[in-house]
């Protein structure tokens, strides 16, 4: 069964500073998907950015971008320019081609990042 | 669109009581799934539906939870009796074939 691992509990960062989450996972398969959400206080699950393990270019979605390195099982999630309304816990997910063992999303225990003033 | 639906936003129940959790997913996405998210066990897959038919609910914790999707755009997840460790967010999503999973507001369920 594969494994998601998120080091850091917690985080924090000052306004417009960088900050990187980590993100460890574990699989013998060659094709996966990979994904990070946010979840602020309101508790709303939300899509951050996804990567395609096949695809050797790290995703990027303005502000946020992704260091994928597959041979390390690694998944980090950079924020650049951070902003108060990033304040959340963030969830790192792992999941299968469909074909394989359906849709299921394994995630991780979440960090919380916390961006101050 | 309007993203996925849920309803209630919150419930509270006393025990004993049957709990019915209600999920629109977006249209044109045929697969839909229910987690549930505690403190204690994070978020879990329960089961989840491809095309309105259950494919994998092996997450669902006993026989007290069932789930239905009677069509494409409806599906409920019902607790009868419901107990207090059943005490969490519920949470629907739907996607459709590139994967990408959308989560609807969740329902915090709480039971007395």
């Amino acid at each position: 069964a594969q494994t998601v691992t998120q080091s850091q509990p917690e985080m924090s960062v000052q306004e417009a500073e960088t900050v990187t989450l980590s993100c460890t996972y574990d699989t013998s398969e060659s094709n996966y998907y990979l994904f990070w959400y946010k979840q602020p206080p309101s508790r709303q699950m939300i899509l951050v950015i996804r990567q395609e393990a096949y695809k050797q270019q790290n995703a990027t979605e303005n502000r946020f971008s992704v260091n994928f390195q597959k041979a390390a099982k690694s998944f980090s999630l950079k924020i650049s320019d951070s902003q108060l309304g990033d304040t959340a816990m963030y969830f790192c997910a792992f999941m299968s081609p469909p074909q394989t063992s359906g849709s299921r999303l394994t995630f991780g225990e979440g960090t919380q990042l916390t961006v101050n003033p | 669109d309007a993203g996925v639906i849920q309803s209630p936003r919150h419930e509270v129940t006393e025990m004993g009581q049957e709990v019915t959790l209600r999920c629109k997913p977006i249209s044109g996405h045929d697969y839909l799934f229910w987690y549930r998210q505690t403190m204690m066990r994070g978020l879990e897959l329960l089961i989840y539906f491809n095309n309105n038919v259950p494919i994998d609910d092996s997450g669902m914790p006993e026989d007290r939870f069932s789930a239905k999707m009677p069509n494409a755009s409806f599906s409920t997840l019902k607790i009868q009796p419901s107990e207090p460790r059943d005490s969490a967010v519920y949470f629907c999503a739907s996607s459709s074939t590139d994967t990408s999973q959308y989560f609807g507001p969740g329902t915090r369920l709480t039971v007395l």
